[in-house]
C-alpha cells in the first residue's frame, strides 16, 4: 500500500563513484521533491518538481542532478558522491503546491 | 531569507501530560504549514496541517494553533503516549511567483517518560 516507494533503502557507493536513487509514487500527483536528511538535522530541500518544470535550490551542489521521466518517477543522480553527501535521501509527492506531501520511507546512502 | 525554525531542540514530558512544541516562521508569504512526525530511520508521517486563513485547527489528540502576526505556529499533543516519542518538524510552503516548496524547520525531539 505505499504510495511512494524509494529504492533501495540502504545504497552503499566508493567515493566518487556515480549512484543513482530512484523514487516512485502511485498517487499521480504533479509534485515531487527530493530532500537530503544528515543526522539530527532538519530535511534540506535540492529540488523539486511541478509535472516537468524542474527547481533547482541555489545551494544545491552541481554534483547533484534529477530527471523526472514520467510523472510517476523521479531520480537522483550523485555523480561523484563524496564523503560528506552520506546522509538520507527522502523522496515527497504532493498534488499541488499547498497540500499535504507525502514522504518515502528514504534511502540511506553510505560513501566509502 | 527564509527560516523556519524551532525554539527547543529536546522536549520531556511524562505520560499523559499534554506537550507543546513550538516553531517560527520568517516568511510573510508562507501559506500553508504542516507538522510532520519522523520516527528513526524513517520517512516524515504527516501529523495536521493548518492554511494561513485559519487560526487553529484540531485533529485526534492534536491541535495546531496559528499565529500570523508574530509568525508562530506551536503543535499541542494531548495525553502524550510513548508512541508520540520522536522528532517534530515544522514545515512551511510558501508561493513566490509561480512555484512553490516545502521548507523544514530545525525540528524538536520528544521524549515521553512512562
Amino acid at each position: 500500500d505505499a504510495m511512494v516507494i524509494q529504492n533501495p533503502r540502504y545504497q552503499v557507493t566508493q567515493f566518487g563513484k556515480p549512484v543513482t536513487l530512484s523514487c516512485s509514487q502511485t498517487l499521480n500527483h504533479n509534485v515531487m521533491y527530493w530532500y537530503q536528511q544528515k543526522s539530527s538535522q532538519a530535511p534540506k530541500l535540492l529540488f523539486h518538481y511541478y509535472d516537468k518544470d524542474f527547481n533547482n535550490e541555489a545551494d544545491t551542489p552541481d554534483n547533484f542532478q534529477s530527471r523526472r521521466p514520467n510523472t510517476s518517477f523521479c531520480f537522483l543522480d550523485i555523480r561523484s558522491p563524496g564523503l560528506g553527501d552520506a546522509a538520507m535521501y527522502l523522496c515527497a509527492t504532493s498534488g499541488t503546491w499547498n497540500t499535504e506531501a507525502f514522504f518515502g520511507q528514504g534511502t540511506r546512502l553510505t560513501v566509502v | 531569507g527564509e527560516s523556519v525554525g524551532l525554539h527547543l531542540p529536546t522536549l520531556s514530558v511524562q505520560e499523559g501530560d499534554n506537550s507543546i512544541i513550538n516553531c517560527a516562521y520568517s516568511n510573510s508569504a508562507s501559506d500553508y504549514f504542516i507538522w510532520y512526525k519522523q520516527e528513526s530511520g524513517k520517512g516524515p508521517q504527516f501529523i495536521i496541517d493548518i492554511r494561513s486563513n485559519m487560526d487553529k485547527r484540531q485533529g485526534q489528540r492534536v491541535t495546531v494553533l496559528l499565529n500570523k502576526t508574530v509568525k508562530h505556529l506551536s503543535l499541542q499533543i494531548a495525553a502524550t503516549q510513548p508512541g508520540d516519542s520522536a522528532v517534530y518538524f515544522c514545515a512551511e510552503n510558501s508561493r513566490s511567483s509561480n512555484t512553490g516548496k516545502l521548507i523544514f524547520g530545525q525540528g524538536t525531539t520528544l521524549q515521553v517518560k512512562p
